[in-house]
């Protein structure tokens, strides 16, 4: 069954260093998302992704923040500068359709970001 | 801001019991309320989306009943297995836009 994964599981940088967090979402989709959970509290939505624009944002999402699809599989988050609290684990997840009604957001495995 | 609460915030159980959990949400702009099943160190794995007010759903063992008039959705599970030790996240889609608003989930621990 197809899946969307995520690279690296875990990363540990320093407060300040920029970090790339990668997903290849499932290979026919064409709506990608990034969403994150702080330790303890619910999973937020961070931004939607659609025929190489952001479709969508939170205010967590500022300029500190960019999504990018480099090629035809992979999808990216980057934080270019990371602070202790962007420490979290962020998902990325992709749905074939907007994620309206019926359709389902199909959800990776996770990246585990530690900010020291 | 979107509040999206589920209760309780965890359950133990014997294998064998069955069990329900609540989650509750804005009963306007409602667009459809997703549930998914959160295993540690895995993927959410998505249960159900439901739309309509009186919608059921059944997977196996599982199902979820929606109430949109009132905000709220029950999803239940029949004879608890091990497996079946997770958290069940709800997320609420209005109808302005992609994003999908989480409760806090409620984290099942089956007893063998």
């Amino acid at each position: 069954e197809p899946e969307v994964t995520q690279t690296p599981s875990h990363q540990v940088t320093q407060m300040g260093q920029e970090v790339i967090l990668r997903c290849v979402p499932i290979s026919n989709h064409l709506y990608f998302y990034w969403y994150r959970q702080i330790l303890g509290q619910k999973v937020e939505f961070l931004v939607s992704f659609y025929n190489n624009e952001i479709s969508e944002k939170s205010e967590i999402f500022d300029d500190q923040f960019s999504v990018e699809r480099p090629d035809g599989s992979n999808f990216t988050l980057k934080i270019r500068s990371t602070k202790l609290e962007d420490s979290a684990m962020y998902f990325c997840a992709s749905s074939e359709f907007p994620s309206g009604g019926l359709e389902t957001q199909y959800f990776g495995p996770g990246t585990r970001l530690l900010v020291l | 801001i979107l509040n999206v609460e589920q209760s309780p915030q965890s359950l133990h159980v014997q294998e064998g019991d069955s069990t329900n959990f609540t989650c509750s949400f804005p009963s306007s702009n409602f667009y459809a309320l997703h549930w998914y099943r959160w295993e540690t160190a895995k993927s959410p794995e998505a249960l159900f989306v439901m739309t309509l007010n009186g919608d059921e759903k059944k997977k196996g063992r599982i199902s979820a009943t929606l109430n949109t008039k009132e905000g709220y959705s029950y999803l239940y599970i029949k004879g608890s297995q091990p497996e079946d030790s997770a958290t069940y996240l709800c997320a609420f889609h209005n109808n302005a836009g992609n994003m999908l608003t989480f409760g806090g989930g409620t984290r099942l621990m089956v007893k063998p």
